[in-house]
């Protein structure tokens, strides 16, 4: 059975405090990992695609890493506009659908 | 432009009563999607569908039904809402290519009582 854990469930920053938020995945073949970003209220928006292990994509202050096994989020100087649930999900080789992790719940603190 | 567009946005049903949440979207997308939300549980695959006509399960699809009459809507049905569906809902779409992301609605926050 294809699974994602994400960890911490929560973590707060002071703003310019660089971290990182962890996706471990164990999936029949990977097709491809997501990673969304989901503000209070609202319905997950797409960051990144990542497909095979050593593959990094950025955006602004966020970069996106791949193993085998995990994917690291990294956020790097974030500001206060960075606090949000950043969901991580995995679709398997011959799979339509995503399996999503529980999230991390990020707060960045001015 | 407007996306995937889900209506109604808030929802109370009594055990028992029934209703549709509908689905919009308007980037000709061919596969859609049902997920629900719950606290501690991460989004869950209820329904959906790879086109028109074509429908099919996910993780949770008990006590469900969806239909997709047409290309751009995809509905998801209660027959007789229980309070284990309290939830808040979410519609998605993508274009079914390899690696296609998912784009997804604001959300139905549905309370049984």
């Amino acid at each position: 059975e294809d699974q994602v854990t994400q960890s911490p469930e929560a973590l707060r920053l002071q703003e310019g405090e660089s971290s990182s938020l962890n996706c471990s995945y164990t999936v029949s073949g990977l097709r491809g990992l997501f990673w969304y970003r989901q503000d209070p209220g609202k319905g997950p928006e797409f960051l990144f695609t990542l497909y095979s292990a050593g593959e990094e994509k950025e955006k602004e202050r966020l970069k996106a890493t791949l193993t085998k096994k995990e994917s690291f989020l990294h956020i790097t100087a974030p500001k206060p506009e960075d606090s949000a649930t950043y969901l991580c999900a995995v679709q398997a080789a011959g799979a339509q659908k995503l399996v999503f992790g529980q999230g991390t719940r990020l707060t960045i603190n001015p | 432009n407007a996306g995937v567009t889900q209506t109604p946005k808030f929802r109370v049903l009594k055990t028992g009563q029934s209703m549709t949440l509908l689905c919009a979207q308007d980037m000709n997308h061919e596969y859609m999607y049902w997920y629900r939300q719950d606290p501690g549980m991460g989004l869950r695959l209820i329904h959906y569908s790879v086109g028109e006509g074509t429908t099919a399960k996910g993780e949770v699809p008990d006590g469900y039904n969806v239909s997709r009459l047409k290309k751009q809507n995809f509905l998801l049905g209660l027959e007789s809402a229980a309070p284990s569906q309290t939830s808040v809902y979410f519609c998605a779409s993508s274009l079914g290519q390899r690696n296609s992301p998912l784009h997804f609605g604001n959300g139905t926050r549905l309370t049984v009582t």
